[in-house]
């Protein structure tokens, strides 16, 4: 089955102690990216990837660091979380970009203290 | 810059009634134009799409049509049901921006109630 998969589903942490969300999706999607989703605000884009090795930032980067050692993940680094991250976030992957629909992960909500 | 505007919910409808989302963008290019559906603990599904103007995205009872003159892609549905009660997000893919970024709207929340 086609699919994005994030974990943790859920995470409570405290401020300043360093996590990781991975990303993984089976499909050999070149393109991934990740969004956060707030109240109001819809889904914006963090970071995103076009390919292995090739990151750069979106809307909203600050706080946060991504990698792409390999084609299928790619995890979402928060070193120093702070309250204002938490969030529930998203990770999509599509083909190639241009009119690709994005496959988004079920979601990882995150609660900073 | 890109952005989208949508109509705030919630909205709450009885089973069997029209539904309207209003959507509204704003881009420097020639975007692309999306419904995505996101049903309760779950992420983001495509419902529909539309590439050029006049456009007509359609799909599980869903239609959109893409209206350059008035900028819209507004979602329509005849005769809706307790299942799509979700949260609706109308996007645009600018061909012209970095990263292939989908530019969301605030999204609607959709409860059908029996």
């Amino acid at each position: 089955e086609a699919q994005v998969t994030q974990n943790p589903r859920y995470l409570i942490t405290v401020t300043g102690k360093k996590l990781t969300v991975t990303c993984s999706q089976n499909m050999n999607h070149e393109y991934m990216s990740w969004y956060r989703q707030d109240p109001g605000l819809g889904l914006r884009q963090i970071y995103y990837s076009m390919n292995v090795e090739v990151t750069d930032k979106g809307d909203v980067p600050e706080g946060y660091k991504v990698s792409r050692k390999e084609k299928r993940n790619f995890p979402l680094i928060l070193e120093s979380p702070s309250p204002n991250q938490t969030s529930l976030y998203f990770c999509a992957s599509s083909l190639t970009t241009g009119v690709q629909p994005q496959h988004f992960g079920d979601g990882t909500r995150l609660s900073i203290l | 810059g890109n952005s989208v505007t949508q109509m705030e919910g919630p909205v709450t409808l009885s089973e069997e009634a029209f539904l309207t989302i209003n959507c509204t963008y704003t881009a420097t290019g020639y975007p692309s134009l999306f419904w995505y559906v996101q049903y309760p603990g779950e992420g983001l599904q495509l419902l529909l799409k539309a590439t050029k103007a006049d456009d007509k995205g359609s799909n599980k009872g869903f239609e959109a049509t893409y209206r350059k003159e008035t900028t819209s892609f507004h979602l329509e549905k005849g005769s809706v049901q307790v299942s799509d009660s979700a949260v609706y997000f109308c996007a645009l893919s600018d061909p012209e921006a970095a990263g292939n970024k989908l530019t969301f709207g605030g999204g609607t929340r959709v409860l059908v109630k029996p």
